[in-house]
């Protein structure tokens, strides 16, 4: 059983707000949710966690409803260098991450 | 820092071959572990280290084997190479401690078995 679902792709503009949600109704009390971001021919790069409510840092939010099965990430003002493919994660440490196949975000001229 | 260095970058092996893919981090991080990448799919985890001394399996493990003699090194190897281990590799590190789902990757290597 999948630990997370999210849409395989997602195309915007530069310039544009984007947010990808995330579904993960069977998450335990001690997981995070995570996202990261991968370039092609590069490693996974850590881009946010949280638990619940809203995290913000200098590159993405994440907003986390009350009940924690779904979460979104919202990228501010995407340009061409923000096409990569975003995975969404639970876990509870590092240890042992589990990517699904993540949804490809292509930003448009 | 260096952060995570992965060696070789590229292999290519023939069947039944053995090899090391080298793994070093040089940031004290406890958690090390490796994962595979098949074309447009997302990162399996092979195997994991919470510490020196300490391995244990992950999702795919069978072909590989991993030992954790230091803190700094982590090398994955593969006892006979088979065309189904054709894919890309990346180490990962982490710290161990708190809630911390974030992992420091290397830059892969890419290993094709014909």
């Amino acid at each position: 059983l999948a630990k997370t679902t999210q849409p395989i792709s997602m195309d915007s503009y530069e310039g544009q707000e984007v947010n990808i949600t995330c579904s993960h109704n069977n998450i335990a009390t001690n997981d995070y949710i995570t996202w990261y971001q991968q370039f092609p021919s590069q490693g996974p790069r850590f881009i946010i966690q949280g638990y619940k409510t809203k995290v913000t840092n200098e590159v993405a939010s994440l907003f986390i409803p009350a009940d924690r099965k779904s979460s979104t990430l919202s990228l501010p003002r995407v340009s061409l260098s923000d096409t990569a493919v975003y995975y969404c994660l639970v876990a509870g440490s590092a240890r042992q991450l589990t990517f699904g196949s993540g949804t490809q975000l292509t930003v448009l001229p | 820092n260096a952060g995570v260095t992965q060696t070789p970058k590229f292999q290519v092996l023939k069947t039944g071959q053995s090899m090391t893919l080298q793994c070093a981090q040089d940031m004290n991080h406890e958690y090390m572990s490796w994962y595979r990448q098949d074309p447009g799919m997302g990162l399996r985890l092979i195997h994991y280290s919470v510490g020196a001394g300490i391995t244990d399996q992950g999702e795919v493990p069978n072909g590989y084997n991993v030992s954790r003699s230091t803190t700094e090194d982590f090398p994955l190897r593969l006892l006979s190479a088979a065309p189904s281990q054709t894919s890309v590799y990346f180490c990962a590190s982490s710290y161990g401690t708190g809630f911390n789902t974030e992992a420091f990757f290397g830059q892969g290597t890419r290993l094709t078995v014909v």
